[in-house]
C-alpha cells in the first residue's frame, strides 16, 4: 500500500517495555522521525535515525530499522505514565514528511 | 529552543467566513508547513513554502489558500469556510537541509457552524 502503517493502540503497564511499530512505504527515504502527541497539544520531535544505521539510542528510546522490511520501530524502557500520548512514525519523502496515523499508547500504573 | 506559535488556540467561525490562521517561528527555518489533523485521517498536508512568496500544494489544498510574505510567518487562509474544515491546524517549520527536523506549534482547533 502507499500509506505509512501502524497500529492503532498499545497498553503497558508502568515499569514495562512498550513497542511501536512502523511499516513504511519508500526504500529511500533517507530519514525517518518518530514524534510524540500528548492531547491537546502538538506534535514533539523525539528522535530520528539515519536510513544507513540499524540501531540508534538515545536514553530510554531505542529506534530499530529494518531496511529490506521497511520496518522501524521504537522501544520506551521503563515506561512511565508521562508516556501516555500518541506516536507518530514518519518517512521523508523529497522534503516534506509522510506520517502513519498514529500509535496510542496507554500506560497504566 | 525552537518556538513556533499559532494565533489561537481554539477558533469557531461560521459557515462562509473568511478565516485566517496565522503562525510565526524564530528559528530562522526556510521551510513551513500546514497540516490538518483528523481522528482516524492523522495528518495530512494541506501546503507548504520553502521561501518566502513560495508555496507548493499539499495533498489536500482545496479549499485553502497560504500567503508567505515574510520569512518568520506564514498564514494559511479558508476563503469560505465550510463545516468540512473543522479540525486540528498544526503548522510547522524545519530547516532546508537533512535532517529536516520538522518542529510543530501547539494547534489552533477551528470548528466551523
Amino acid at each position: 500500500g502507499e500509506d505509512v502503517e501502524q497500529s492503532l493502540f498499545l497498553s503497558v503497564r508502568e515499569g514495562d517495555s512498550s513497542v511501536i511499530n512502523c511499516t513504511y512505504t519508500d526504500s529511500s527515504s533517507t530519514y525517518l522521525y518518530w514524534y510524540k502527541q500528548e492531547p491537546g497539544a502538538g506534535l514533539q520531535l523525539l528522535t530520528y535515525i539515519f536510513s544507513n544505521m540499524d540501531m540508534k539510542q538515545d536514553q530510554r528510546l531505542t529506534v530499530l530499522l529494518n531496511k529490506k522490511d521497511k520496518h522501524l520501530s521504537l522501544r520506551i524502557a521503563d515506561t512511565q505514565t508521562g508516556d501516555s500520548a500518541i506516536y507518530f512514525c514518519a518517512e521523508i519523502i523529497y522534503s516534506t514528511l509522510t506520517f502513519g496515523k498514529g500509535t496510542m499508547l496507554l500506560v497504566s500504573p | 529552543d525552537v518556538k513556533v506559535t499559532q494565533s489561537s488556540r481554539y477558533l469557531v467561525k461560521r459557515t462562509g467566513e473568511k478565516v485566517f490562521l496565522e503562525c510565526v517561528q524564530d528559528m530562522d527555518h526556510e521551510n513551513m508547513f500546514w497540516y490538518r489533523q483528523d481522528p482516524g485521517l492523522g495528518l495530512r498536508l494541506i501546503y507548504f513554502s520553502y521561501d518566502v512568496k513560495m508555496k507548493e500544494k499539499g495533498d489536500i489544498p482545496e479549499g485553502y489558500s497560504v500567503s508567505r510574505e515574510k520569512k518568520e510567518r506564514f498564514s494559511l487562509i479558508l476563503e469560505s469556510a465550510s463545516t468540512n474544515q473543522t479540525s486540528m491546524y498544526l503548522c510547522a517549520s524545519s530547516t532546508k537541509g537533512w535532517p529536516y527536523e520538522q518542529y510543530f506549534g501547539p494547534g489552533t482547533r477551528l470548528t466551523v457552524t
